[in-house]
């Protein structure tokens, strides 16, 4: 079946560092990748995606790009804030046919702190 | 637009209670689903619709039910609450299926309690 792997956290950065936080997946079919983002207390949002190899997600300063060859969608950002502290969470979903493509199915989460 | 709501945002139970869990978006999206949060293991599904009239089961839909009688709201219940279900629930619409790319909006959050 379909999952994700994300890197471990928490990751604690100073501001203006450089962050990545790395995510594999396995999937039976050609996903669709997403980012989403949980700030404290609040719901999840989609923070980026990308439907096919090679293809580079961005919005507000983080990249991904969809490796299909290593099978990997890590997420960059080159100059955290404080305000980018959150949990993010790597997602796929199948793009196959037969209901599959219902589902997202999510990583752990990796816990991002920044300080001042 | 309010996008998706829950009601409640918090409730304590007693082992053996039952409640409902209220979710509703104003996005006219087809698909909605419910999760549950818990420490260390992400989310997972519980139960989702691609449609008003139908729901079908996730990952883990022991314990609960749902209906989705409207388009816009989808209801989740658990009938005899137990400890294992203190959790934090979000409900999730989407306009059509994740595989196609489609985004999913989430509601706040329900921080259940079960004593």
């Amino acid at each position: 079946g379909d999952s994700v792997t994300q890197m471990e956290g928490p990751v604690t950065l100073s501001e203006e560092a450089f962050l990545t936080i790395n995510c594999t997946y396995t999937a039976t079919g050609y996903p669709s990748l997403f980012w989403y983002v949980q700030y404290p207390g609040e719901g999840l949002q989609l923070l980026l995606k990308a439907t096919k190899a090679d293809d580079k997600g961005s919005n507000k300063g983080f990249e991904a790009t969809y490796r299909k060859e290593t099978t990997s969608f890590h997420l960059e950002k080159g100059s955290v804030q404080v305000s980018d502290s959150a949990v993010y969470f790597c997602a796929l979903s199948d793009r196959g046919s037969g209901g599959s493509n219902y589902k997202l199915t999510f990583g752990k989460g990796t816990l991002l702190t920044v300080n001042p | 637009n309010a996008g998706v709501t829950q009601t409640p945002k918090f409730r304590v139970l007693k082992t053996g209670q039952s409640m409902t869990l209220l979710c509703a978006q104003d996005m006219n999206h087809e698909y909605m689903y419910w999760y549950r949060q818990d420490p260390g293991m992400g989310l997972r599904l519980i139960h989702y619709s691609v449609g008003e009239g139908t729901t079908a089961k996730g990952e883990v839909p022991d314990g609960y039910n749902v209906s989705r009688l409207k388009k816009q709201n989808f209801l989740l219940g658990l009938e005899s609450a137990a400890p294992s279900q203190t959790s934090v629930y979000f409900c999730a619409s989407s306009y059509q299926a994740p595989g196609l790319a489609y985004e999913q909006f989430f509601g706040p959050g329900t921080r259940l309690t079960v004593l």
